[in-house]
């Protein structure tokens, strides 16, 4: 039982390059999510998702794009790297419609530097 | 348990002892209410769960206090051992799926 699985787990980009941080899951859970966390501050919403086709806006969403093509992975894509998206980024799902915390999983985590 | 910008606050305490990390929630609307443990290098992981109904909780050598006149949420951790060191925040929700996080508190076990 896999979980969420994020990759990479550590990258190093230059300003203006773009990649794409990888979400995947195994669990048939409908709602995906991306967060990033910066030094002293809460985890912060990005995108999401709450289903295949289906995404919406966060609270920080400048600068990432997703998609949801299938119910497992939900890629965050970085369009132009730029040294204030340098964070840890973290990727959760969970099943629709539950408000339990026990049923939304993280990822370990994908440490991203922009130089 | 409040946040002062880039610097997490830190509660350290005596291996054996009871702690208590404090979370001051933003939304009077807010009607349940997370725990979460950060370990270093790793992703959150649930602790327990609140609803805006109660206004405690037990689990396992953890209680959550809440406090909605004040907006305020206390986590005890009872006994506290060395492994239980970690960044500890809370989680709002008004409804929905989407919550919005604390900037957490970092737990240091002293021997």
């Amino acid at each position: 039982n896999a979980g969420v699985t994020q990759t990479p787990k550590f990258q190093v980009l230059k300003t203006g390059q773009s990649m794409t941080l990888q979400c995947a899951q195994d669990m048939n859970h409908e709602y995906m999510s991306w967060y990033r966390q910066d030094p002293g501050m809460g985890l912060r919403l990005i995108h999401y998702s709450v289903g295949a086709g289906i995404t919406d806006q966060g609270e920080v969403p400048n600068g990432y794009n997703v998609s949801r093509s299938t119910t497992e992975d939900f890629p965050l894509r970085l369009l132009s790297a730029a040294p204030s998206q340098t964070s840890v980024y973290f990727c959760a799902s969970s099943p629709l419609g539950m408000r339990s915390g026990n049923t939304i999983y993280f990822g370990e985590g994908s440490w991203l530097t922009v130089v | 348990g409040e946040s002062v910008g880039l610097h997490l606050p830190t509660l350290s305490v005596q291996e054996g002892d009871n702690s208590i990390i404090n979370c001051a929630y933003s939304n009077s609307a807010s009607d349940y209410f997370i725990w979460y443990k950060q370990e270093s290098g790793k992703g959150p992981q649930f602790i327990i769960d609140i609803r805006s109904n109660m206004d405690k909780r037990q689990g396992q050598r953890v209680t959550v206090l809440l406090n909605k006149t004040v907006k305020h949420l206390s986590l005890q951790i009872a006994a506290t051992q060395p492994g239980d060191s970690a960044v500890y925040f809370c989680a709002e929700n008004m409804g929905g799926q989407n919550f919005v996080f604390g900037p957490g508190t970092r737990l240091s076990v002293l021997p």
